[in-house]
């Protein structure tokens, strides 16, 4: 079964300070890679996605993520983090052409000080 | 657009109790899923569906049922809560079973 592991559980940063959030996957097959964010009481929305093609993909509010095959790898990063990006990030990927769900980390808690 | 909709947004049940949760969407998605979010774990697949009539286990369904009998609407179905099963439940829809899932705002269980 495929598994997802993100590496920071809790990260602690300072206004303009860089992100880099690292996920990785165990599949070995094709895969479609996502990250997601949660914001203090809301639910789940979709940061930027990774299908096929050019393998540095923007997202919403700045953010980017690169995949890398060799490593099975695809790390979020951004280059100058706000108070407003306090949240919950998940790594998740389901399996190209497969139906059944995404499979998700246990996500990291950023906390941006201001 | 609505999207996905869930209700309640909370309950308690006491042990042994049953209950549904409910879920719809009106983008007229086949996939529909159901996750669960406990602290610390990220979201476990509990079960989803592809399409009216189609349902599949996802990695934790033992406690659950579903059904689909529209596109619209796939509730969760808990027969006979217990604490194991407090935790925050997420109903997703997607218009390929590999593409972008789009949640609804949670429903907070919490078993005593």
């Amino acid at each position: 079964a495929q598994s997802v592991s993100q590496h920071n559980h809790h990260v602690i940063l300072s206004e303009a300070a860089s992100l880099e959030l690292g996920c990785n996957y165990s599949y070995g097959g094709t895969v479609n890679l996502f990250w997601y964010v949660q914001y203090p009481g809301q639910h789940l929305q979709l940061l930027l996605k990774y299908f096929s093609g050019d393998p540095l993909v923007k997202g919403i509010k700045g953010f980017e993520a690169e995949f890398i095959k060799s490593k099975f790898s695809f790390n979020l990063r951004k280059p100058s983090v706000q108070w407003s990006d306090t949240a919950e990030y998940f790594c998740a990927v389901t399996k190209g052409g497969g139906a059944d769900g995404l499979t998700f980390g246990k996500g990291t808690h950023l906390i941006i000080q201001p | 657009n609505a999207g996905v909709t869930q209700t309640p947004k909370f309950r308690i049940l006491k042990i042994g109790q049953s209950m549904t949760l409910q879920c719809a969407q009106d983008m007229n998605h086949n996939y529909m899923y159901w996750y669960r979010q406990d602290p610390g774990m990220g979201l476990k697949l509990i079960y989803y569906s592809v399409g009216a009539g189609i349902t599949d286990k996802g990695e934790v369904p033992n406690g659950y049922n579903v059904s689909r009998s529209t596109t619209e609407d796939f509730p969760l179905r808990l027969e006979l809560a217990a604490p194991s099963q407090t935790s925050v439940y997420f109903c997703a829809s997607s218009y390929s079973g590999f593409g972008e899932q789009y949640f609804g705002p949670g429903t907070r269980l919490t078993v005593t």
